[in-house]
């Protein structure tokens, strides 16, 4: 069975202070794994699609990474907008098709 | 503009009683998908669509039901709600079965008393 897990559940960060969130995962066979951004009450919205280890992509002051075994979302210098839900899913499966195993996110607040 | 519609936003209902969530997209996506959010359990899918006519069980397909007749639209059908099914439901499209992103509607909040 796909396993997401993501970390720290919840990150109370200063404006300007860079972390990073880590979506670690296992699975068989992956065939892309996403990090979306969750405002409260909206629906998820795409950031990034990565598909095999040591693939980055970046966007504004997001930076996301992969590994075998894991994926982080780094944080550069946040502003208070970027506070919202982090969610991570993989979507794994050699063939036909697979559904998307989302990870329970990470709760971002960025304080100015 | 491209987007995922839902309808209603927000619904409160009774136990028992039939109603429809619908969703609808405009970037003739073949792929539509319906999940369920509820707090500490993340996103868990309900039904999915591959294409016109053809849908499938997600991780939690009980007690829902969906159709896809037109490419564009794909409805959630809730035959007897009960309290369990009180979520934050989304629905979401993609350009196929491959490792596409998804694209999210704006959510619809049930509750069921």
């Amino acid at each position: 069975e796909d396993q997401v897990t993501q970390s720290p559940e919840a990150l109370r960060l200063q404006e300007g202070e860079s972390s990073s969130l880590n979506c670690s995962y296992t699975v068989s066979g992956l065939r892309g794994l996403f990090w979306y951004r969750q405002d409260p009450g909206k629906g998820p919205e795409f950031l990034f699609t990565l598909y095999s280890a040591g693939e980055e992509k970046e966007k504004e002051r997001l930076k996301a990474t992969l590994t075998k075994k894991e994926s982080f979302l780094h944080i550069t210098a946040p502003k208070p907008e970027d506070s919202a839900t982090y969610l991570c899913a993989v979507q794994a499966g050699s063939s036909g098709y697979s559904t998307l195993t989302f990870g329970k996110g990470t709760m971002l607040l960025v304080s100015p | 503009e491209a987007q995922v519609t839902q309808n209603p936003r927000y619904l409160i209902t009774v136990t028992g009683k039939k109603l429809t969530v619908t969703c609808s997209q405009n970037m003739n996506h073949e792929y539509m998908s319906w999940y369920r959010q509820d707090p500490g359990l993340g996103l868990r899918q309900i039904y999915y669509s591959m294409n016109v006519e053809v849908t499938d069980k997600g991780d939690v397909p009980e007690g829902y039901k969906v159709s896809r007749k037109e490419k564009r639209n794909f409805p959630l059908i809730l035959e007897s709600p009960s309290p369990n099914q009180t979520s934050l439901y989304f629905c979401a499209s993609s350009l196929g079965r491959g490792a596409y992103e998804q694209y999210f509607g704006p959510g619809t909040r049930l509750t069921v008393t």
